[in-house]
C-alpha cells in the first residue's frame, strides 16, 4: 500500500519551460489536490478534484493545469514555467468529499516535489 | 474568504507543556484540522475537531470553539522530536481544506 506517490522528487527547469508533476494514489479517495508551500506562506490550494473527470480552482490556480482522468491519477502541469513558481509541491488526497463527515478530509500527503525554476 | 492566523514561532522546554492557538474566519464550516510537519518532509494529520470541545489523543489534544472561531493544540510532556512546524487548517462547506501558515516549534533540552 503505497499512499500518495509523487514524482519528481526534485525538478530544475529554465524560464519558460513545461513539465508536469505527477501524482498517484492507491487508496481510492476520490478527492485529490495540489498545494504549493512557500516559505512563510504556509501551504496553499493550487487546483483539486472531486472525482474522476471534475476538477476546480484553488487559491492559486495561475500557470497550473490539472486533470483527473481516473480515480488514481491527479498530474499537475506547468505549461511556461516562471521563477515565481519556485516551491515545494504536495499532492495530497482524501476519501470523500461533500459528505459533511470532517473525518473524511483528512489529507494524506505526497513525500513532495522541490522545483526550481531558473 | 477565509482567514486563518497562528504564530509564526514558539520555544518550549523538553517536559513542559505549549499551547498554539489558531484563530479563523470562513465562509461555512465543516472541521477544522492539526497537521505536523517536520523540517523537509510532508505534513502528517494530527487530529480533528468538528465540534465545540476538547479531543485527546495521547499527549496531543485540540480543542474547538466555534462561536470564538478559536481552536488551540496542546502539547504535554515535549519531547525533542517534537520540534516541527503545526499548521491549522480549515474546511469550509465547499470541501476545501485551507491552510493557516504554520507555528514552528522549537522544544530546547
Amino acid at each position: 500500500n503505497a499512499g500518495v506517490t509523487q514524482t519528481p522528487k526534485f525538478q530544475v527547469l529554465k524560464t519558460g519551460q513545461s513539465m508536469t508533476l505527477q501524482c498517484a494514489q492507491d487508496m481510492n479517495h476520490e478527492y485529490m489536490s495540489w498545494y504549493r508551500q512557500d516559505p512563510g506562506m504556509g501551504l496553499r490550494l493550487i487546483h483539486y478534484s472531486v472525482g474522476a473527470g471534475i476538477t476546480d480552482q484553488g487559491e492559486v490556480p495561475n500557470g497550473y493545469n490539472v486533470s483527473r482522468s481516473t480515480t488514481e491519477d491527479f498530474p499537475l502541469r506547468l505549461l511556461s514555467a516562471a521563477p515565481s513558481q519556485t516551491s515545494v509541491y504536495f499532492c495530497a488526497s482524501n476519501l470523500r468529499s461533500g459528505t459533511g463527515l470532517a473525518g473524511a478530509n483528512v489529507l494524506t500527503f505526497g513525500a513532495g516535489s522541490r522545483l526550481t525554476v531558473l | 474568504g477565509q482567514n486563518i492566523d497562528q504564530p509564526t514561532e514558539m520555544t518550549a522546554t523538553e517536559g513542559a507543556i505549549v499551547q498554539i492557538n489558531c484563530t479563523y474566519q470562513t465562509s461555512g464550516f465543516n472541521g477544522l484540522f492539526w497537521y505536523q510537519q517536520h523540517a523537509g518532509e510532508a505534513p502528517t494529520f494530527l487530529s480533528y475537531n468538528v465540534l465545540d470541545g476538547l479531543e485527546e489523543k495521547g499527549r496531543f489534544s485540540s480543542f474547538l470553539s466555534r462561536s470564538k472561531g478559536y481552536s488551540y493544540l496542546l502539547l504535554k510532556e515535549l519531547q525533542m522530536k517534537d520540534s516541527a512546524s503545526y499548521l491549522c487548517a480549515v474546511s469550509s462547506n465547499t470541501d476545501k481544506l485551507i491552510f493557516g501558515t504554520g507555528t514552528r516549534l522549537q522544544v530546547f533540552p
